[in-house]
């Protein structure tokens, strides 16, 4: 079965930075295209980036573009998010998700929750 | 700056049909937009419902289905269960970008 699991959050100050990831399982990882989603405390969703499935083309919300990257390691069905200078509206619960070629959004993880505080 | 509308919130009774609109700022919301809803029930992840408009994942239930109508796109709940009681959003792509509405909080009552 398809299983996503995220790892990596935590309480981090104002301009640190923190990498989450996204552990895939129960499907080709490497034949899907992958999703980083959040969700800040009571709040709604919010998209934030998409990588393709062989991680040559990268798209980022703007309120993240030059601050955060998305990438992968196909050879170990891995999904990263790498947070530089973060801010206080970073603090959300962060979710990977799969999606196909023609935009079909189908299994999230759990998510993993970071909190941007001093 | 691209804003995706959906209602805040509406009521429906149990045994009821309701539909959730969702709006493009840009204009008419279409199938290039590619439309997904979701689901998300408090403490829980995001389940999804529907994608490219109007599919269904094995796991929808067959009470909802997807369209557009009158340039938006449009979630119906039709024979409303207790359990859909919810957060529903949807999400729409602008050139490989995603951006989800605010969604709509539905409550069966």
């Amino acid at each position: 079965q398809v299983q996503l699991v995220e790892s990596g959050g935590g309480v981090v100050q104002p301009g640190g930075s923190l990498t989450l990831s996204c552990a895939a399982s129960g499907f080709t990882f490497s034949s899907y295209g992958m999703h980083w989603v959040r969700q800040a405390p009571g709040k709604g969703l919010e998209w934030v980036a998409v990588i393709w499935y062989d991680g040559n083309r990268k798209y980022y919300a703007d309120s993240v573009k030059g601050r955060f990257t998305i990438s992968r390691d196909n050879s170990k069905n891995t999904l990263s998010l790498q947070m530089t200078s973060l801010r206080g509206d970073d603090t959300a619960m962060y979710y990977c998700a799969r999606v196909t070629g023609s935009y079909m959004n189908d299994y999230w993880g759990q998510g993993t929750l970071v909190s941007v505080s001093s | 700056q691209t804003v995706v509308t959906q209602e805040p919130s509406l009521t429906v009774s149990p045994g009821g049909t309701v539909t959730l609109t969702c709006a493009s700022n840009t204009g008419a919301v279409t199938s290039a937009y590619y439309p997904n809803w979701f689901q998300q029930k408090p403490g829980q992840a995001p389940t999804a419902l529907i994608y490219s408009t109007t599919s269904k994942h094995s796991w929808t239930p067959a009470r909802f289905s997807g369209s557009l109508l009158g340039g938006k796109a449009a979630l119906t709940l039709s024979g409303v269960q207790p359990e859909d009681e919810a957060e529903y959003y949807c999400l729409l792509y602008y050139d490989n970008l995603g951006v989800f509405g605010g969604g709509t909080k539905l409550t069966v009552l």
